[in-house]
């Protein structure tokens, strides 16, 4: 089966700058989540959809960082304005089910910040 | 929060050496599990652990549920150089946010 695709794999920009990634989980996973992992760090969850509702974003900075799953399929999280500390790579995950711990990640977007 | 807590940070090894790590936390979970991220890669589960004292095999690899629920173990036999990666042990809080650890970095020399 075809993987979580993300997209870019690697965005630059300046601080106070916009910048959007894309995710589009595995075909019928009704779970999706949003990681964020600094370097030398694990992965730390941002949000998670059920579907196209939102199931968990009591870690998402919600003055700069925002996310939308429309369809209940792909997913798009946007941070407005960036920070330096916002440096990091962002992972996609998707699962069956909520608490189905077969998490397939994809790839992610390296950000920085400068 | 719940915090896990890995050790060693890194380790070097020379190729076929056994690897130990261990993942600790102040707080029960009740599933533990083990990734390996490779660069540029997002996390791979590797084993899923349920019940206490659980020693389950995947391999070369084997990772161990403690008694407590307090901690969980890894160990890779005969390490190769395709190996070399960074392994997080992670748990579900509140079934909805899985925690991962800082990770042990492990580095192979053939």
């Amino acid at each position: 089966e075809a993987g979580v695709a993300q997209s870019p794999r690697y965005k630059i920009i300046e601080k106070r700058q916009s910048v959007a990634f894309w995710c589009n989980p595995i075909s019928g996973h009704a779970t999706l989540y949003w990681y964020q992992q600094i370097l030398g760090q694990g992965p730390k969850l941002l949000i998670q959809f059920q579907n196209n509702g939102v199931v968990d974003d009591s870690q998402l900075p919600k003055d700069r960082f925002s996310a939308e799953r429309l369809k209940g399929v792909d997913s798009t999280l946007k941070i407005q304005p960036a920070k330096l500390e916002d440096s990091a790579v962002y992972l996609c995950a998707s699962s069956l089910s909520p608490g189905g711990y077969g998490y397939t990640f994809g790839s992610g977007t390296r950000l920085t910040v400068v | 929060g719940q915090q896990l807590n890995q050790s060693p940070q890194s380790m070097f090894i020379q190729e076929g050496e056994d690897v130990s790590m261990n993942c600790t936390s102040s707080s029960i979970f009740n599933t533990w599990l083990w990734y390996k991220q490779e660069p540029g890669e997002g996390p791979v589960l590797l084993i899923a652990l349920y019940k206490a004292g659980e020693l389950t095999s995947n391999g070369r690899l084997t990772a161990q549920f403690g008694i407590t629920r307090k901690d969980s173990f890894l160990n890779i036999s005969a390490s190769i150089p395709s190996d070399v990666g960074i392994y997080f042990c992670a748990g579900p809080y509140n079934n909805n946010d899985m925690r991962f650890g800082a990770g042990t970095r492990l580095t192979v020399k053939p």
